[in-house]
């Protein structure tokens, strides 16, 4: 199993960027997958939660409206939309697969984004 | 939003001995939580899911025990690669899965 984060970089303040993740080694279409963000220095937030088929995507209330969670099962991807970036958006975004009702099993490295003018 | 409360905050230990770390939910949670280990740099690693259940590949050096709002994570003979950040999760009432704010293990 292997999550490839990829998309992070230096964006400014009310910018948009649009993170991936490509996932390989599983059958990615059988499982939930979520986004996961750090802070530099600080704990582990949960961002989004999109079911297999895509029925069904949860957000955390801070980030409801300006992030959005998709994925393209044909390509083993998973993505999330970032518009209107505020500073304490800066964290390392992890995606992560879902296991069971609500944890994670396995994680990619991780893609940095940073909000700064 | 369940909050969940870790302590202590800090907690240095010798190698070989033995670390309890806390978690605290601000309501029931049944067994739903699960714990991770983090190393600087590294992403997260499941550790337990279901309260007490080791996750694939996990020693049996590391348990965790608890249900309803208190859980601990016990790691025994702790070794050099133990020496990490911990978070707990819950995931019983979600949206939002909410984490706390991590113990970090440090050698004594």
């Amino acid at each position: 199993v292997q999550l490839v984060e990829s998309g992070g970089g230096l964006v400014k303040p009310g910018g948009s960027l649009r993170l991936s993740c490509v996932a390989y080694g599983f059958t990615f279409s059988s499982y939930r997958m979520n986004w996961v963000r750090q802070a530099p220095g600080k704990g582990l937030e949960w961002v989004a939660s999109i079911s297999s088929s895509s029925s069904s995507m949860s957000y955390a209330d801070s980030l409801k409206g300006r992030f959005t969670i998709s994925r393209d099962n044909a390509k083993n991807s998973l993505y999330l939309q970032m518009k209107s970036l505020r500073a304490e958006d800066t964290a390392v975004y992890f995606c992560a697969r879902g296991q069971g009702g609500g944890t994670s099993d396995y994680w990619g490295q991780g893609t940095l984004v940073t909000v700064s003018s | 939003e369940i909050v969940m409360t870790q302590s202590p905050a800090t907690l240095s230990v010798s190698p070989g001995e033995r670390a309890t770390l806390s978690c605290r939910a601000s309501q029931s949670v049944s067994n739903n939580v699960a714990w991770y280990q983090q190393k600087p740099g590294r992403a997260p690693r499941l550790l337990i899911y279901g309260a007490s259940t080791r996750a694939t590949g996990v020693s049996g050096r590391f348990s965790g025990s608890g249900s309803g709002a208190e859980f601990t994570l016990t790691i025994s003979s702790l070794q050099s690669e133990d020496f990490a950040v911990y978070f707990c999760q819950q995931y019983n009432t979600w949206p939002p899965i909410t984490f706390g704010h991590g113990t970090r293990l440090e050698i004594k």
